[in-house]
């Protein structure tokens, strides 16, 4: 149990489009999803949380603007890159938590390859 | 925000070694995780620990939640090739009202050695 689907895992654009990621909670609801992004050899930096029905909210220094999240169902949050840039290049990973009785656990999906030439 | 120190950085060991990690807070966690995170993958979760003094174990990994609350431990017994990757710890700290958030140790790289 407790599975979670990002989609796609890789994904290469061109300056200046925008990328859609999707995460979805296969066999739970989540009424909570974080965004994550990850550098080569370091930890996890959370960019957001974002709550079904509601507004995420994005940790200091996000760009709101540039990452755009939308948490319309308790199974599915995305997240989208707008007008990306190479320097958005990097590893996003999304996680969900279902809540009690796991308490604070949350479950992460795969990740997404982002390269922007 | 939360820190975990985390050690050490990276392992090199043979094949059939035993393994032990540490995490460290200066702050009380009521929750202690354990991730595994594969090249290219997102974290698997591995153990989570919920009591102090708690040992929990899953296959040959066993983590403890130690009594100070501010401190976590995992051992791998017997390391086979494909406990290679990168652990981490975790801890969820309330970021305000009933918003918990988990901060995360900078992560241990292992390698293992045929």
């Amino acid at each position: 149990g407790a599975v979670v689907s990002q989609h796609p895992s890789r994904v290469i654009c061109k300056s200046g489009t925008s990328v859609k990621i999707e995460c979805r909670s296969l066999d739970f609801q989540a009424t909570t999803m974080f965004w994550y992004r990850q550098f080569p050899k370091q930890s996890l930096m959370l960019m957001a949380t974002s709550n079904e029905g509601s507004k995420a909210t994005y940790e200091q220094g996000v760009e709101k603007d540039k990452f755009l999240i939308n948490h319309a169902s308790l199974t599915l949050s995305t997240l989208t890159v707008t007008s990306a840039h190479p320097e958005d290049s990097s590893f996003y990973i999304c996680s969900a938590r279902p809540g009690l009785p796991t308490k604070n656990i949350q479950y992460f999906g795969a990740g997404t390859r982002l390269s922007v030439l | 925000g939360q820190q975990l120190n985390q050690s050490p950085q990276s392992m090199f060991i043979q094949e059939g070694e035993d393994v032990s990690m540490n995490c460290t807070s200066s702050s009380i966690f009521n929750t202690w995780l354990w991730y595994k995170q594969d090249p290219g993958e997102g974290p698997v979760l591995l153990i989570a620990l919920y009591k102090a003094g708690e040992l929990t174990s899953n296959g040959r990994l066993t983590a403890q939640f130690g009594i100070t609350r501010k401190d976590s431990f995992l051992n791998i017994s017997a390391s086979i090739p494909s406990d290679v990757g990168i652990y981490f710890c975790a801890g969820p700290f309330n970021s305000g009202g009933s918003n918990y958030k988990l901060t995360f140790g900078k992560g241990t790289l292992l390698t293992v050695n045929p």
